[in-house]
């Protein structure tokens, strides 16, 4: 089976600088997606970054992005430029290629904190 | 466009009752999931319902269900509610299924007394 982990549960940044929050996961599969999503207090689940197995090229999305290392089964997310809107739960997510196989499998997640 | 509605955003049972949440996807949206969120456990998959269809399902008791109607609109129902079910239950949709992420909605959050 699949899983996700997020090592660091909590995170802190200074207003303008930059955070790495990490990610692993492990699976057999060759071919999958991963994702980045935000959980701010308003509940919503927002899709900040996605990154396609298959493409080595490292996915960017403005101040979000990714060092994704495939052999090494990690996948982590870069922000640069902190801001305070940035603070929040992250959460990794893995799925696996298939339209059939719709679940998302997420990780614990890591809250992110941004000091004024 | 607007994006995915959960109603009720919050709901307080009592153990044994039964509950229903319901979930409007996107327009155009097909694939609906639905996901519970709680402090021990993270989230994790309950379901998820493409045309109408369960296409997949997560390691759940009977007790949960759901269903798609045909205008994509989903609903899941917990019955003989139990503490442990307090949760965020969160809904996501979808074109298709695919891979391009997925909308979720703000969520429904339950509270079993």
């Amino acid at each position: 089976a699949q899983t996700v982990t997020q090592s660091q549960p909590e995170m802190s940044v200074q207003e303008a600088e930059t955070v790495t929050l990490s990610c692993t996961y492990d699976t057999s599969e060759s071919d999958y997606y991963l994702f980045w999503y935000k959980q701010p207090p308003s509940r919503q689940m927002i899709l900040v970054i996605r990154q396609e197995a298959y493409k080595q090229q490292n996915a960017t999305e403005n101040r979000f992005s990714v060092n994704f290392q495939k052999a090494a089964k990690s996948f982590s997310l870069k922000i640069s430029d902190s801001q305070l809107g940035d603070a929040a739960m992250y959460f990794c997510a893995y799925r696996r290629e298939g339209g059939s196989q719709g679940n998302l499998i997420f990780g614990k997640g890591t809250k992110l904190s941004v000091k004024p | 466009k607007a994006g995915v509605t959960q109603t009720p955003r919050y709901l307080i049972k009592t153990r044994g009752q039964q509950v229903t949440l319901s979930c409007s996807p996107i327009s155009g949206h097909r694939s609906v999931s639905w996901y519970q969120q709680t402090p021990g456990q993270g989230l994790q998959f309950l379901f998820e319902y493409f045309s109408e269809t369960q296409r997949n399902k997560g390691n759940f008791p009977g007790r949960f269900s759901g269903r798609q109607f045909s205008n994509s609109r989903s609903e899941m129902n917990v019955s003989t509610l139990e503490l442990g079910d307090s949760a965020l239950y969160l809904c996501a949709s979808s074109f298709s299924g695919t891979n391009y992420g997925y909308t979720f909605g703000s969520g429904t959050r339950l509270t079993v007394v």
